[in-house]
């Protein structure tokens, strides 16, 4: 059964700074992984997928990499802003399944 | 030009009673998932579905069940509610069950 963790649960950056959030999960045999951004009272928007065959995927600002012998995936994001303030929740599919399971996200607050 | 979309936004019901939540994507997605998030924010993947196959989460009560009149309608029925059934039900959908999933604004609930 995979599970999935999320180091830390909450994080505040002054604005401008270069962050990493941190996931790790416990079945290796993934077919991806996939980093998400819920803002308050809000769904959740999709940021990056890592296919298994993958190990890293860019957007903008974003990175996101995948280390599946050691079951970590960070996500990097470069020069955070004030708008970048959300939830961010790492998910990963484990072995013979498609369905996603959810760490409990990291709260970041980026302060002006 | 909303891609995944839930009805009703809010549901606030008696328990005992019994409930619907209807969602509906746009993109043509052949997968769609229901999720619950509860009260401390914990995503739990409850059902996937496409039109061969459906996936239910072992620890899901047989109160509830998807329903799927066609491939772009997943629908959530729920019998006998119970105040613990409280939370917010997030729908989503993607292409095949590998690929990026996109999320519904989510039916928050409330049983009193």
């Amino acid at each position: 059964k995979q599970e999935v963790t999320q180091i830390p649960a909450a994080l505040s950056v002054p604005e401008g700074e270069n962050l990493v959030l941190n996931c790790s999960f416990t079945d290796s045999a993934i077919y991806n992984l996939q980093w998400f951004r819920q803002d308050p009272g809000k769904g959740l928007t999709s940021l990056l997928l890592i296919q298994s065959s993958q190990r890293e995927q860019t957007s903008g600002r974003l990175n996101a990499s995948l280390d599946k012998s050691s079951g970590r995936s960070t996500l990097y994001i470069a020069a955070s802003q004030p708008g970048d303030s959300a939830t961010y929740l790492c998910a990963a599919s484990g072995a013979g399944s498609y369905q996603l399971t959810f760490g409990k996200g990291t709260k970041l607050s980026v302060i002006p | 030009d909303t891609a995944v979309s839930q009805t009703p936004k809010y549901l606030v019901t008696q328990m005992g009673n019994d409930k619907s939540i209807k969602c509906e994507q746009n993109l043509g997605h052949d997968t769609m998932y229901w999720y619950k998030q509860d009260s401390k924010k914990f995503l739990k993947i409850m059902f996937s579905y496409n039109n061969k196959e459906l996936i239910i989460n072992e620890t899901v009560p047989n109160r509830f069940s998807p329903k799927s009149p066609d491939k772009a309608h997943l629908n959530l029925h729920i019998n006998s509610l119970e105040l613990g059934d409280s939370a917010v039900y997030f729908c989503a959908s993607s292409q095949r069950g590998a690929e990026t999933q996109y999320f519904g604004p989510g039916t928050r609930l409330l049983v009193l």
